[in-house]
């Protein structure tokens, strides 16, 4: 079975522009959750994607949001890109039930100049 | 939210076992996990625990929780260089689908 796919592995983008990441989850699987990893602040939660629909947001300001399509596979969308964004974006999916196991992707590590 | 806190670094030599512990403060959470991440790599499930277990063995992996003290350790037997890498503890509580990640224990392990 294919692991999570996540496009491009590397992004450079300069301040201001937008960026759009992608992740493909496992087969079967229809929860897909976004992660930010810095070195300061470690992993944070992004949000979290069931059957196309947001069910879960962590605190990140309204530049960055997603979409699931209903294949699952989800995209992630920030716009006006700021210094502070730079950082190693993870995707993971899981079964979405109770005794859920959430597989991550390799990442996109995006660099924001 | 929830936090959780690992210890930063851990050093040990090839062969011997170690322990990476990990502190939380949400009682309601229900699966708690243990990540790997290796350099410029994404998190690799290595097990996870029900809340309502003591323990879990997993061949060289050992998990403990001590659910009254909110306290989870890993254990790695026969440590090998293979197992260098950055250690995750998560916790997941009532919300699916959200995970809440210690700063991560890098385990260095010497020959």
């Amino acid at each position: 079975k294919a692991g999570v796919t996540q496009t491009p592995r590397y992004l450079i983008k300069t301040r201001g522009q937008q960026v759009t990441l992608s992740c493909s989850p496992i087969s079967g699987h229809r929860s897909v959750s976004w992660y930010q990893q810095t070195p300061g602040q470690g992993l944070q939660f992004l949000f979290e994607y069931f059957s196309e629909t947001q069910r879960n947001k962590g605190n990140f300001p309204g530049r960055f949001s997603g979409r699931q399509f209903s294949n699952s596979r989800s995209e992630m969308n920030v716009s006006t890109l700021e210094l502070g964004d730079s950082a190693l974006y993870l995707c993971a999916s899981s079964s979405g039930g109770r005794e859920e196991k959430l597989f991550f992707g390799s990442g996109t590590q995006l660099s924001v100049l | 939210g929830e936090d959780v806190e690992q210890s930063l670094f851990l050093s040990v030599r090839e062969g011997d076992s170690s322990v990476i512990n990990c502190t939380y403060t949400d009682s309601s959470s229900t699966y708690l996990y243990w990540y790997k991440q290796e350099p410029g790599a994404g998190l690799q499930l290595l097990t996870y625990i029900f809340s309502n277990m003591d323990m879990k063995q997993d061949q060289r992996l050992t998990v403990l929780l001590n659910k009254k003290d909110k306290h989870l350790s890993l254990r790695i037997a026969d440590t090998q260089t293979g197992d260098s890498a950055i250690y995750f503890c998560a916790p997941r509580g009532s919300t699916l689908g959200r995970l809440y990640f210690g700063r991560g224990t890098q385990l260095t392990v010497w020959p």
